[in-house]
């Protein structure tokens, strides 16, 4: 397809197992982002990969979290001993930073429930 | 430390009437700035841009304004319609080094009613 994609849509897990997200970005992008967003807040910047460069990690709330973009393209964002409170809708976002800032195209999001 | 606020946490508003959000920033190095919008159990969808160096941009029913000098953006949807009602984020970023990245704001949910 054209767009971003994210699977699962869905995710339920036990409380303390991994779960891994995936990403696949628009063909071409060199930006990649994830954010979260929790019940009722905005979306939570997590990380962010641009080309070669080295990923910007300031936003991983834990080191229970961790993402990799292989080959510049797909990513998986992994989450280690999942919590309650990593209950959320994670959504990827790709963007094109070659000919100048454009904007960021958003997945559907995976809604990931910890129970 | 929130870089893009977005202060109003929600805005009703009736239809055919005029939608005002505001969004305020505080790093000066951000120069490009953008509103999506999204509905519930979907991604974020790219409704308009600006650059710093304009000061108004202007896409059919949709108006982002900039004041650079008072960090300051909003967006005008007029007139609005009831399928405007979603949440609407604002966010700021800058070409390169550590603020090339998207910042958002928390979202303003709008409600146009009929």
């Amino acid at each position: 397809g054209a767009g971003v994609s994210q699977s699962p849509s869905n995710k339920v897990t036990e409380k303390g197992k991994d779960v891994e997200l995936r990403c696949d970005p628009i063909s071409g992008h060199t930006a990649l982002y994830w954010y979260r967003q929790s019940l009722g807040q905005g979306l939570e910047f997590l990380i962010y990969f641009q080309g070669n460069s080295a990923p910007d990690k300031s936003g991983l709330p834990s080191d229970r979290f961790s993402a990799e973009r292989t080959g510049g393209s797909v990513s998986t964002l992994t989450i280690q001993r999942t919590q309650q409170e990593d209950s959320a809708v994670y959504l990827c976002a790709s963007s094109s930073l070659g000919q100048g800032l454009t904007e960021a195209f958003f997945g559907q999001g995976t809604r990931l429930t910890v129970v | 430390d929130q870089q893009v606020k977005q202060n109003s946490p929600s805005l009703s508003v009736q239809e055919g009437r005029i939608s005002i959000l505001n969004c305020d920033y505080t790093n000066s190095m951000f120069d490009y700035f953008l509103w999506y919008k999204k509905y519930p159990a979907e991604g974020p969808t790219f409704l308009i841009s600006i650059s710093s160096i304009k000061d108004k941009n202007e896409d059919g029913r949709f108006t982002v304004f900039l004041n650079k000098s008072a960090k300051h953006l909003s967006l005008h949807i007029v007139p609005s319609q009831p399928g405007d009602s979603a949440v609407y984020f604002c966010a700021a970023t800058a070409p390169t080094g550590a603020n090339s990245k998207l910042t958002f704001g928390k979202g303003i949910t709008l409600s146009v009613r009929p």
